[in-house]
């Protein structure tokens, strides 16, 4: 167990739909990532929030958002849903710094968009 | 900008068999390469990292800055080696450390 939780670990939605997926980040981790797993394009960086703020952007598209709590819980938001969004989607937390960037994976939440 | 390859998406050996896999990375600073690994229905959990310069479950990678290598080796595979394996950067451009992924490389040791 990494810590790191997810929710919900399935979701079925269907296209123009939006969802929220949450994250829990290990305890005293202050930096949250999500990244995206398809078959055709690996793992791919979304965003991170770090202590509530935005720290970089990835290959987020316009329709997707996402912040973090002051509890540190952080929520990705997909909308107007399309097929090519059913993917895997991760999060991932770290106490950051050089020394500490071990990220450590939820479960993930699998999307399908029907 | 930063980049991970690895070129091979499939490697089948045979147990007993010495694994190498691939990785090559593109970054102009000085990166933190890591291994991931992802057994069948679980997350992505942390094999070694090249700081650390440790074996785990008899596995090493050197990095090779000359080549921009982090090729991952074992020279025994085990029928619980099975699994899907990520190379992975982390730069620190802008104070962020996120990770670029490679597309990773599906390992099959044959019993």
């Amino acid at each position: 167990d990494s810590g790191v939780t997810q929710t919900p670990k399935h979701l079925i939605t269907a296209t123009g739909q939006r969802v929220t997926l949450r994250c829990s980040p290990r305890s005293g981790d202050l930096s949250v990532y999500w990244y995206q797993q398809s078959l055709d394009q690996g793992l791919q960086f979304l965003i991170q929030y770090y202590n509530g703020e935005e720290r970089a952007k990835g290959n987020i598209l316009e329709r997707f958002s996402a912040q973090q709590f002051p509890d540190l819980h952080s929520e990705l938001n997909l909308s107007s849903l399309e097929l090519g969004d059913s993917a895997l989607y991760f999060c991932a937390s770290s106490a950051e710094g050089p020394a500490n960037t071990e990220a450590f994976f939820g479960q993930g939440t699998r999307l399908t968009v029907v | 900008a930063q980049r991970v390859t690895q070129p091979e998406k499939l490697l089948s050996v045979f147990k007993g068999a010495p694994v190498e896999l691939k990785c090559n990375y593109s970054y102009s600073g000085s990166p933190e390469l890591f291994w991931y690994v992802q057994y069948s229905r679980q997350r992505l959990q942390l094999l070694l990292r090249h700081i650390s310069r440790e074996s785990i479950k008899g596995f090493t990678a050197d990095l090779n800055k000359g080549e921009t290598s982090f090729h991952l080796k074992k020279p025994f595979a085990q029928e619980e080696d099975s699994a899907m394996y990520y190379c992975a950067l982390s730069g620190s451009g802008a104070g962020s450390y996120q990770l670029t992924f490679g597309k990773g490389t599906k390992l099959s040791v044959i019993p």
